[in-house]
């Protein structure tokens, strides 16, 4: 069975600064998408980034990027220029895929808390 | 603007009571989910729904049991509340494709006492 893994229940960074948030996984599959969902206290999730496995190319979203390393199975979250809005739960997860039934849903990691200093 | 709609976003409930949480979506999505979120547990898999009338069951069913009776409508029912099932109850819809993003609601905080 698919696991995710978030080895860091908190972190905390410096507005301004960078930080970075790590997520394991394991799977037998080779092909896969693996996602950052951000939960702020409003409670509302959001996806941050995605990532197909068989695209070679890390993917960004402004700020966010990701350092996907596929033999490592091992899908970590980069924050640039940290602001006090990215304060927030967040959720590294890999989605499984039924391919006979087309269907699918999301295994979630615990997530980390991030603090962002002024 | 697209939305999962959780008719409640605080309920409290009392040990034995049978509780509806009620989700509508708004996208037409084939794909909807229910989720529980406990601190230091992140998010767990309740059931999920890829059409009208049916149902799968996700990594924690027991003591919940679900309803599709239309595309747009996920309800999950806790037929006899317990003091464990206190928790985050989060509702999400998505397209029938992968690498689809899901869209969630705000949450629902259940308190049974």
């Amino acid at each position: 069975a698919q696991t995710v893994t978030q080895s860091q229940p908190e972190m905390s960074v410096q507005e301004a600064e960078t930080v970075t948030l790590s997520c394991t996984y394991d799977t037998s599959e080779s092909d896969y998408y693996l996602f950052w969902y951000k939960q702020p206290p409003s409670r509302q999730m959001i996806l941050v980034i995605r990532q197909e496995a068989y695209k070679q190319q890390n993917a960004t979203e402004n700020r966010f990027s990701v350092n996907f390393q596929k033999a490592a199975k091992s899908f970590s979250l980069k924050i640039s220029d940290s602001q006090l809005g990215d304060a927030a739960m967040y959720f590294c997860a890999y989605e499984t895929w039924n391919y006979g039934g087309s269907q699918g849903n999301l295994i979630f990691g615990k997530g980390t808390k991030l603090s962002v200093k002024p | 603007d697209v939305k999962v709609t959780q008719s409640s976003r605080y309920l409290v409930k009392r040990t034995g009571e049978k509780v509806f949480l009620e989700c509508v979506q708004d996208m037409d999505h084939e794909n909807m989910f229910w989720y529980r979120q406990d601190p230091g547990l992140g998010l767990r898999l309740i059931y999920f729904s890829y059409d009208v009338k049916m149902k799968e069951k996700g990594d924690i069913p027991e003591g919940y049991s679900v309803s599709r009776e239309k595309k747009e409508r996920f309800s999950l029912i806790l037929e006899s509340a317990s003091t464990n099932q206190t928790s985050m109850y989060l509702c999400a819809s998505s397209l029938a494709t992968r690498g689809e993003k899901l869209f969630f609601g705000s949450g629902t905080q259940l308190s049974v006492l």
